[in-house]
């Protein structure tokens, strides 16, 4: 059974880089679709992009700018860096897959990331 | 962005009783829509997608309808653990977006 598990620091100074890791198991991340979602209490659930096993990314273009997901096959795991954050990024970060890029069945925990000086 | 607007915020129901929540899309995302489920302290949990398909597990009590703009999703028999916050979700554009999300409390 896939499962999935984010880790990474819970407090990031702003203008920072936010850094987490979405570790897989029960099954290989050579398939599927990995994405990231947040959610906060003012802004509710954003989706942040994806990636495709084979390296093809797609990030929500409000952030764009600042996002990238990588994966690395050999760790079985994939990444988030969020550049130049600010408080507006305090959210819970969730890891999620499917063999759909548009929807997610499976999902991580959730970390809770915490934007403060 | 297509804002997704959900309703009502707030649906007051007894055990046993059936539910309709609302989506409506700020523009249309032909059937390109999901509803989750979320419960307190708990990842989202996909039910429905493609407006009407089932995810896998998920009881044919949950059903799906609408196009365009205007989506439902009902909820029959509804029982203790059905009782949650439910999103919808639309992939019709390049930047996928959710609801605000219904609560579904006891009455």
């Amino acid at each position: 059974q896939l499962q999935l598990q984010e880790s990474g620091p819970g407090l990031v100074k702003p203008s920072e880089t936010l850094s987490l890791t979405c570790t897989v198991s029960g099954g290989s991340i050579n398939s599927l679709y990995w994405s990231w979602i947040r959610q906060s209490p003012g802004k509710g659930l954003e989706w942040i992009g994806y990636i495709y096993y084979d390296g093809t990314t797609n990030y929500n273009p409000s952030l764009k700018s600042r996002v990238t997901i990588s994966v690395d096959t050999s760790r079985n795991h994939f990444s988030l860096k969020l550049t130049s954050v600010t408080a507006a990024d305090t959210a819970v970060y969730y890891c999620a897959t499917d063999s759909s890029s548009t929807r997610w069945y499976v999902w991580g925990q959730g970390t809770q990331v915490t934007v403060s000086s | 962005e297509i804002v997704l607007t959900q309703s009502p915020g707030t649906l007051s129901l007894s055990p046993g009783e059936g539910a309709t929540l609302s989506c409506r899309a700020s523009q249309s995302v032909s059937r390109s829509l999901a509803w989750y489920q979320q419960k307190p302290g708990q990842a989202p949990r996909l039910l429905i997608y493609d407006v009407s398909g089932r995810a896998a597990g998920i009881p044919d009590k949950f059903s799906g309808s609408g196009s365009g703009t205007d989506f439902t999703l009902t909820i029959s028999r509804l029982e203790p653990e059905d009782f949650a916050v439910y999103y919808c979700q639309q992939y019709g554009s390049s930047q996928y977006s959710f609801g605000q999300g219904t609560k579904l409390e006891i009455k």
